[in-house]
């Protein structure tokens, strides 16, 4: 069974612009979380995506979105790039809603750089 | 407010010695779960274990065993004859209950566990 796959793996942005992240989540799961690593701020929540709803959205502001799509493949998108934006974006999915499972699964995340 | 300490940064052992690493989490939630993540330098977190709040058993998987306590809020990992593969930073984390809609995971700060051969 393949894992979770992110796309880009590496990405250069300029501040001001603004980028679009893909996650495809392991088949038959249908919760997407999205997580931004900082070496300063750690690891911390975003949001998660279930049955193409935000079930609930972490401290960051509304310049970070996100959706899912009916095959349960969702994207993060961060307009108006600041500096600290910089860091590791990592999905993870499960299979159900993170309300009913505990267990999520990583992808290989998303590393972005504003420059 | 929920919260996990992993007060050890770096950890440095020489292949076949035994490691433990620290975890230490606060939450006002009577259930709840614990986990422990593995990032090797690839990036890709990778789950190694999850337990929830009424089972403080001990578990032992291989060479990793883990200890929950909850008389002191801990859930300790430990690694029994290290090798060079089981480099890599280490998190502990904790499911937060929000609202009932979502469990989100509160990570640690990690700690990475660097094996010399």
């Amino acid at each position: 069974k393949a894992g979770v796959t992110q796309t880009p793996r590496y990405l250069i942005k300029t501040r001001g612009q603004q980028v679009t992240l893909s996650c495809s989540p392991i088949s038959g799961h249908r919760s997407v979380s999205w997580y931004q690593q900082t070496p300063g701020q750690g690891l911390q929540f975003l949001f998660e995506y279930f049955s193409e709803t935000q079930r609930n959205k972490g401290n960051f502001p509304g310049r970070f979105s996100g959706r899912q799509f009916s095959n349960s493949r969702s994207e993060m998108n961060v307009s108006t790039l600041e500096l600290g934006d910089s860091a590791l974006y990592l999905c993870a999915s499960s299979l159900f809603s993170l309300a009913e499972s505990y267990e999520q699964y990583f992808g290989p995340g998303t590393r972005l750089t504003v420059t | 407010a929920q919260k996990v300490t992993q007060a050890q940064t770096e950890i440095s052992v020489v292949e076949k010695e035994d490691v433990t690493l620290d975890c230490v989490y606060e939450t006002r939630d009577t259930t709840y779960y614990l986990f422990w993540y593995k990032q090797p330098p690839s990036g890709e977190l990778v789950f190694l274990i999850r337990r929830n709040s009424f089972d403080e058993q001990n578990e032992i998987s291989g060479r990793y065993s883990w200890n929950f306590q909850k008389s002191t809020s801990s859930f300790n990992f430990t690694i029994t004859a290290s090798q060079v593969v089981d480099s890599a930073v280490y998190f502990c984390a904790l499911s937060e209950a929000m609202g009932g809609a979502t469990n989100k995971l509160i990570f640690g700060t990690g700690t990475l566990l660097a094996v010399q051969p």
